[in-house]
């Protein structure tokens, strides 16, 4: 069975420039969550979505990121402009949740340099 | 603050030793979940308790949940190896919205 499918497993760009990064969740999970690790910070929740609808963004930094889910079978996270402290790897998941107690399946995640 | 919270923040033990990694949490729950996460790779779920469980197995882990104590134990048996890797529980509050919660994880490493 195909996981959570993230690209690019890596990312090295420079301050200022957009960066998107893209998840396939597994077919017929109808959650999806974009989370941040750091080593300062450990996982963050960035945002969820629930049947393709944005529940809760409250863990979004600021302005400046941005998620979508044009369908149940994609999502973006963007960033724009980045800046050297968004370094950290960015994580999706997904799950059949909705209701709890249903185990997340995360992607192998984005590592992300900005310099 | 992080609603679960491993301790100890790192263990290291020999080969065929039992590892024990707690969680614990600050307001009442649903569920609590362990997870395990290999260097460069994303988070693997390896267990879930409900509130009203106690105990459950699943090979060679064993989960307890005191929730009077607002507490959870994770223990592996006959450690080997390719246990080497960071360990995180993960909580979704009672009432709440039934996202989890993860803490900062235990860092584990196996000796050969």
């Amino acid at each position: 069975d195909a996981g959570v499918i993230q690209s690019p497993r890596h990312e090295v760009t420079e301050m200022g420039q957009e960066v998107t990064l893209r998840c396939k969740p597994i077919s017929g999970h109808n959650s999806l969550f974009w989370y941040r690790q750091t080593m300062m910070r450990g996982l963050e929740l960035l945002i969820y979505f629930n049947n393709n609808v944005p529940i809760d963004d409250s863990g979004m930094p600021e302005d400046r990121f941005s998620a979508k889910m044009p369908n149940a079978s994609f999502s973006t996270l963007k960033i724009q402009p980045s800046e050297p402290r968004d370094s950290a790897v960015y994580f999706c998941a997904s799950s059949l949740g909705g209701m709890g107690g249903q185990p997340q399946h995360f992607g192998d995640g984005t590592r992300l340099s900005i310099l | 603050s992080q609603q679960g919270e491993e301790d100890p923040q790192a263990l290291s033990i020999q080969e065929g030793e039992n590892a024990t990694m707690n969680c614990s949490y600050k307001t009442s729950i649903n569920n609590l979940q362990w997870y395990r996460q290999n260097s460069g790779r994303g988070l693997v779920h390896l267990i879930l308790i409900r509130s009203n469980e106690r105990e459950k197995h699943s090979g060679r882990l064993r989960v307890t949940l005191d929730t009077s104590k607002k507490s959870s134990s994770l223990l592996i048996t006959a450690s080997r190896a390719a246990d080497t890797a960071s360990y995180f529980c993960a909580t979704d509050v009672s009432g709440g919205s039934y996202i989890p919660t993860f803490g900062r994880g235990t860092s584990l490493i196996v000796h050969p």
